[in-house]
């Protein structure tokens, strides 16, 4: 099947660390994405990972993969008041006649408060 | 570098009114595109791609229509409106490689009263 899920709301004080979570289904996807949405714009990649890595690391992200238990996760450290926005998993559900067909998680909504 | 436009940025149009929504991208050739429409502020409905000049497929049925007249040139159509239409329309590229991560551009908020 195809269903990403995630949590829909977390709120975190500025300066500590935030971990998104994020689930997924199908365990033949390549590649594993994560991008952010701030109020009435577009998304913004953020980060992504290919299926045969368990971490990458790019500055203050972190992203984890388990690959048996189909668990994403992503990690802001020192979370930030810019860092507040929803954000999305994606996985890469392979060719799309040439193209990349991804399906998006429900989004996590992420609060930063002072 | 690799730019993608999208207009307008937002459009109030009437019920039964026709719809162009507009996306080029900038900076690279022969580029997958990708129309998505977002619901309710979250999910990401995958409504048209475009591998090639005049190559449009469709993933839902609906009132909507896609147009590639060139290259880097996305068009989403309607001819007449419908109030489920409203929503949040996000363009997209990818380069050839189906593993690259999509762009997307700024978005278009379309209310239809």
């Amino acid at each position: 099947g195809e269903d990403v899920e995630q949590s829909l709301f977390l709120s975190v004080r500025e300066g500590d660390s935030s971990v998104i979570n994020c689930t997924y289904t199908d365990s033949s996807s390549t590649y594993l994405y994560w991008y952010k949405q701030e109020p009435g714009a577009g998304l913004q990649l953020l980060t992504y990972i290919f299926s045969n890595m368990d971490m990458k690391q790019d500055q203050r992200l972190t992203v984890l993969l388990n690959k048996k238990d189909k668990h994403l996760s992503l990690r802001i450290a020192d979370t930030q008041t810019g860092d507040s926005a929803i954000y999305f998993c994606a996985e890469s559900m392979g060719p799309l006649g040439g193209g990349n067909k991804l399906t998006f998680g429900t989004g996590t909504q992420l609060k930063v408060e002072l | 570098s690799q730019t993608i436009h999208q207009w307008p940025a937002t459009l109030v149009q009437p019920v039964g009114s026709p719809l162009s929504l507009e996306c080029t991208v900038e900076g690279t050739s022969n580029p997958n595109l990708y129309w998505y429409r977002q619901a309710a502020g979250r999910g990401l409905q995958l409504l048209f791609y475009s591998v090639g000049i005049g190559q449009i497929s469709s993933e839902v049925p609906q009132n909507l229509s896609a147009s590639r007249p060139q290259d880097r040139q996305f068009i989403l159509s309607s001819k007449k409106l419908l109030l489920s239409d409203s929503g949040f329309y996000l363009c997209a590229w990818s380069p050839g490689d189906y593993n690259s991560p999509l762009h997307f551009g700024n978005g278009t908020r379309l209310t239809v009263t």
